[in-house]
């Protein structure tokens, strides 16, 4: 089984600085690694996701995220964050080759001008 | 890119009835959807799995018999809500896997808040 960890509930940051929203997971086996966004009363975007190869991983909107098989991370990074970046964020793990997902808590940015 | 719908995107309904809910991938066909439940700030749950021409697959602890799912087609899986009550008000969300993409590709609708009064 697998679990994710989101250690931030709430990130508020300032318009144009950086951001870093951080993810642990837990797994027995390897994993993929994703990260979803989600604007309010919607579904579910991908961000980004971790299949093999290069541990940066570069996705939509400016964002990266790092895989550390060492501290088990997958913490997400914006050098410059927007207005419009403002959304719930979800790190997500499944087993590789599967597709069942599992979610973290989810951290709620906050972009203030 | 793919896109999935769900109807209705809003229900409310009164405590004692059912609800279906509908899920569609428009340009593609799913041999697999899933279905989701999150509650308001938290996480996005996995209901179950459903595949096409066979019995959805339910996670632990989920009534098959409250939420039933129907994936009679390869465009389209129902979840009718039965009998629902208040403690089913939730946002469901539904994901579309694409055999023709990698394994690890879901694909989400925009989900239907449900309401029960």
């Amino acid at each position: 089984a697998q679990s994710v960890t989101q250690l931030d509930s709430q990130v508020p940051v300032f318009e144009e600085a950086p951001v870093e929203l951080r993810c642990n997971y837990s797994s027995s086996v390897s994993v993929y690694l994703f990260w979803y966004v989600q604007y309010p009363n919607q579904g579910l975007q991908l961000l980004l996701k971790y299949l093999s190869g290069s541990t940066l991983v570069k996705g939509i909107n400016g964002f990266e995220a790092e895989f550390n098989k060492s501290q088990t991370s997958f913490h997400l990074r914006k050098p410059s964050v927007h207005i419009s970046d403002t959304a719930e964020y979800f790190c997500a793990v499944t087993p590789t080759g599967g597709s069942r997902l599992t979610f973290g808590e989810g951290t709620q940015l906050t972009v203030n001008p | 890119g793919a896109v999935v719908s769900q109807h209705p995107s809003r229900v409310i309904c009164k405590s004692g009835t059912s609800v279906k809910i509908e899920c569609r991938s428009l340009d593609f066909q799913a041999t697999t959807m899933f279905w989701y439940r999150q509650f308001p700030k938290q996480s996005l749950m996995l209901m179950a799995t459903s595949n096409e021409g066979s019995k959805a697959t339910y996670e632990q602890g989920v009534e098959k018999d409250k939420f039933l799912i129907n994936h009679a087609s390869l465009t389209l899986s129902t979840l009718t809500v039965t009998s629902a009550h208040p403690e089913d008000s939730s946002f469901y969300i539904c994901s579309a896997r694409d055999p023709n993409s990698p394994p690890d590709t879901q694909y989400f609708g925009p989900g239907t808040r449900l309401t029960v009064l």
